[in-house]
């Protein structure tokens, strides 16, 4: 079966834009989560969706948000993009049920300029 | 508050040497435990989880870990280390109960050497 695929895998801003990255999970993966991966921060927990509702949420400012369709693809938008946005952004669906397996897409590297 | 620690950033191995990766966690119930791998560029791939049961947990591509309640450790373990086995590790904590975030470790860098 396909797995996770981000869209794109690539991108490249300058400062005060805005952006959006697109996740979609293998089929029948409801949750979809995103995370943050920086060298100095290592991966944080942006957000997560269930059923198009945000259920989890991390210690994010406002300028990242985040949408989930019905058919569970869903998107991040970050505005007024700053420097240190400057990150690979990653999604997980997550398998319900016992084990919280995520999978996990192979990410879209941001670049603020 | 959830929490993983990984204590080592970086860890060198020989080709062929056994390899452990320190995991300490913090939770106050029993956690669901990960560990993930990722190559440079990719996405995380799961090598094995543990939510009950026996405390010796098997993975793939030869990893196991144990868990130790006592210790509050899920420490990664493999007999005979590949090169191919180079790649950044992380320790990650999850909430039983189906849809809590994951908390993730800061990752170890293993460099295999010839």
């Amino acid at each position: 079966k396909a797995g996770v695929t981000q869209t794109p895998r690539y991108l490249i801003k300058t400062r005060g834009q805005q952006v959006t990255l697109s996740c979609s999970p293998i089929s029948g993966h409801r949750s979809v989560s995103w995370y943050q991966q920086t060298p100095g921060q290592g991966l944080q927990f942006l957000f997560e969706y269930f059923s198009e509702t945000q259920r989890n949420k991390g210690n994010f400012p406002g300028r990242f948000s985040g949408r989930q369709f019905s058919n569970s693809r869903s998107e991040m938008n970050v505005s007024t993009l700053e420097l240190g946005d400057s990150a690979l952004y990653l999604c997980a669906g997550l398998l319900a049920g016992l084990g919280n397996e995520q999978f996990f897409g192979p990410g879209t590297r941001l670049t603020v300029l | 508050a959830q929490s993983v620690t990984q204590p080592d950033i970086h860890i060198t191995v020989s080709e062929g040497a056994s390899l452990e990766l320190r995991c300490n966690y913090s939770y106050g119930a029993t956690p669901y435990l990960f560990w993930y791998v990722q190559s440079p560029g990719q996405g995380l791939q799961l090598l094995l989880k543990y939510f009950s049961g026996d405390t010796l947990v098997q993975g793939i591509k030869g990893f196991e870990a144990e868990f130790k309640r006592s210790q509050s450790s899920f420490n990664l373990r493999k007999p005979s280390v590949h090169w191919s086995d180079a790649a950044e590790y992380f320790c990650a904590v999850g909430a039983i109960g189906g849809y809590q975030k994951v908390t993730f470790g800061t990752g170890t860098k293993l460099q295999v050497i010839p």
